[in-house]
């Protein structure tokens, strides 16, 4: 019953490197989103796919690309970290794009940059 | 404005007391809200979801919605010291032009219970 499952769990990056954060539930959900937390910032919307298929931006997609690879899966690529990009990192799912569904959580995982 | 508004913490409440935490929203369309509570490190977790005005109770908690005033609430009864965590207000919002909803959510209000 594993849910939302994130990998890596941790991460230290150097400026400029490269990384992709990966993202896969079992649920049978159509929609999946990627967050950013920052401290007193809460939950911030980086990107998401309403549909396999479909991607589309959040209100901080700036320095992050995407992939709906398949329904089940569902990655965040930093093509050139920068500091700023520091940050805890949640993917979460949910049924379907419709508005009465809840999404749910994976681990998250914490990158720094430095 | 922003969106989806909590009442600045931090909470400290004595264990027994009840909590209580308010949260307001800025789109009067939304129709749907959950409460995630959030522990040190961890993930958000869902434990609310309200759709309709009122009350609706659920073991220790209650949440509260009155879409007039755009305003939803949770208190939690009988607190504990497990009950200390970060309590994050989410509202479904429905993107302009779109069949998309995304859900906004408040900064969390992190409470504290005092064995």
């Amino acid at each position: 019953n594993a849910g939302v499952t994130q990998t890596p769990k941790f991460q230290v990056l150097k400026t400029g490197q490269s990384m992709t954060l990966q993202c896969a539930q079992d649920m049978n959900h159509n929609s999946m989103y990627w967050y950013r937390q920052d401290p007193g910032m809460g939950l911030r919307l980086i990107y998401y796919s309403a549909s396999e298929g479909t991607t589309d931006k959040g209100e901080v997609p700036n320095g992050y690309n995407v992939s709906r690879l398949n329904k089940r899966e569902f990655s965040l690529r930093l093509e050139s970290a920068a500091p700023s990009q520091t940050s805890v990192y949640f993917c979460a799912s949910r049924l379907d794009r419709g508005g009465n569904q809840p999404q749910h959580f994976g681990d998250g995982t914490r990158l720094s940059i430095l | 404005q922003k969106e989806v508004e909590q009442n600045s913490g931090p909470l400290s409440v004595p264990e027994g007391a009840i909590a209580s935490l308010n949260c307001t929203y800025s789109d009067r369309g939304s129709q749907s809200f959950f409460w995630y509570r959030q522990y040190s490190g961890k993930s958000p977790e869902l434990i609310m979801s309200i759709y309709s005005n009122g009350d609706k109770e659920d073991g220790r908690f209650t949440a509260q919605l009155n879409k007039a005033s755009q305003y939803v609430s949770l208190l939690i009864r009988d607190s504990q010291p497990s009950d200390s965590a970060t309590y994050l207000c989410a509202v479904n919002l429905r993107k302009r032009g779109s069949n998309d909803y995304k859900l906004s959510f408040g900064a969390g209000t992190t409470v504290t219970v005092r064995a």
